[in-house]
């Protein structure tokens, strides 16, 4: 089955605490991303990948990391988490176009106190 | 920079009622324009796409318009159902830029 699948689906940590967000897609997908859902704002992109190693930042990057290593694997890096990171994160992949459908995970909710 | 706009909601109806839910971007180039569905506690589900002016997409009785001339791509069913109680959002994708825009989102509530 096609599908994008992070891990984990529910984080409650404490500020500093470094963490990792996994994301890993199936469909061979050359473009991921990641975004921040939050209340009345929708979706905002914060960093995305044309292909393998090469990232760029999106709308809100601050504080985040990301790399792509390995073509199906795109993992989000809070390096010193802050509350006002505090949110609803989804990863997504398409093919190359930008006519193309993005696919999106699950989503990680994650919390910082 | 490229933007989405759509209405904020949240929306209420009754059963079988018409629905519209309004999206207007601001892009340079030609974008590709999107609706996404959300149901609770779920990721964002492509509802249906155009990608050129005067295209029409539609997907489960939804459809929605490419306009170019007023810049819209505006939602509507003719009848919904209480199963399309979700959270909409209209999104464009454009070369000029590496990923999606996102408007805020339309809460929709249908009760029977």
């Amino acid at each position: 089955e096609a599908q994008v699948t992070q891990n984990p689906r529910y984080l409650i940590t404490v500020t500093g605490k470094k963490l990792t967000v996994t994301c890993s897609q199936n469909m061979n997908h050359e473009y991921m991303s990641w975004y921040r859902q939050d209340p009345g704002l929708g979706l905002r992109q914060i960093y995305y990948s044309m292909n393998v190693e090469v990232t760029d930042k999106g709308d809100v990057p601050e504080g985040y990391k990301v790399s792509r290593k390995e073509k199906r694997n795109f993992p989000l890096i809070l390096e010193s988490p802050s509350p006002n990171q505090t949110s609803l994160y989804f990863c997504a992949s398409r093919s190359g176009l930008n006519t193309d459908t993005q696919y999106f995970g699950p989503g990680t909710r994650l919390t910082v106190l | 920079g490229d933007s989405v706009t759509q209405m904020e909601g949240p929306v209420t109806l009754s059963e079988e009622a018409f629905l519209t839910i309004n999206c207007t971007y601001t892009a340079t180039g030609y974008p590709s324009l999107f609706w996404y569905v959300q149901y609770p506690g779920e990721g964002l589900q492509l509802l249906l796409k155009a990608t050129k002016a005067d295209d029409k997409g539609s997907n489960k009785g939804f459809e929605a318009t490419y306009r170019k001339e007023t810049t819209s791509f505006h939602l509507e069913k003719g009848s919904v159902q209480v199963s399309d109680s979700a959270v909409y959002f209209c999104a464009l994708s454009a070369n000029s830029f590496g990923g999606m825009r996102f408007g805020a989102g339309t809460r929709l509530t249908v009760k029977p």
